[in-house]
């Protein structure tokens, strides 16, 4: 079975600070990982996902992540953030050709200071 | 573009009361279609998937069930809800080779 675990549930930044999410995963096999982000009352909205292709990985909004299969770990950057990246952030995990049957981490919340 | 229509967007139910959800998705033909549940201190969860009318798979035992009857349309359902019931309630859509999208939700608060 896979899972996916993230380090830290609440993270604060400073505006135009680096951002830094955690996650690690759990898998026997090599995973399809996503990264998701959630503002509030809304649903998911997709980040960026590794598939086996690159092992970084470029995403909207200036997100980025690297897969590290030596460390079993797939986290989420953004060099700059903004204010409007406060939000709550969810890694996942899939091992089956079905993208949407996914295993979520717990989340992190992130909240942005000026 | 593909779409995907959840209501209501907030829902206020009693105890023992039934429950319908429907979510309908626009843009996109025979989709793979999810129902996750989102509740405090349990995560999001994936409760049903389907992959054609009147194929569903149950994730989790529990109080809810799930239909498919057209191609575009997936409605979570119960016969008598529980204060267990709470919670935000997503429908999801898979794009192959790209991912899953989300609807906007279904907050549910059984009181």
């Amino acid at each position: 079975a896979q899972s996916v675990t993230q380090l830290g549930s609440h993270v604060s930044v400073s505006e135009g600070a680096l951002v830094l999410l955690r996650c690690n995963y759990s898998s026997s096999v090599p995973p399809y990982l996503f990264w998701y982000v959630q503002y509030p009352n809304q649903g998911l909205q997709l980040l960026l996902k590794y598939t086996s292709a690159a092992t970084l990985v470029k995403g909207i909004n200036g997100f980025e992540a690297e897969f590290k299969k030596s460390e079993t770990s797939f986290h989420l950057t953004k060099p700059s953030a903004h204010m409007s990246d406060a939000a709550e952030y969810f890694c996942a995990v899939t091992l089956s050709d079905s993208w949407g049957k996914l295993q979520f981490g717990a989340g992190t919340q992130v909240v942005v200071t000026p | 573009s593909q779409t995907i229509h959840q209501w209501p967007a907030t829902l206020v139910q009693p105890v023992g009361s039934p429950l319908s959800l429907e979510c309908t998705v626009e843009g996109t033909s025979n989709p793979n279609l999810y129902w996750y549940r989102q509740a405090a201190g349990r995560g999001l969860q994936l409760l049903f998937y389907s992959v054609g009318i009147g194929q569903i798979s149950s994730e989790v035992p529990q109080n809810l069930s799930a239909s498919r009857p057209q191609d575009r349309q997936f409605i979570l359902s119960s016969k008598k809800l529980l204060l267990s019931d709470s919670g935000f309630y997503l429908c999801a859509l898979e794009t192959r080779g790209v991912g899953a999208f989300f609807g906007q939700g279904t907050r549910l608060t059984v009181v």
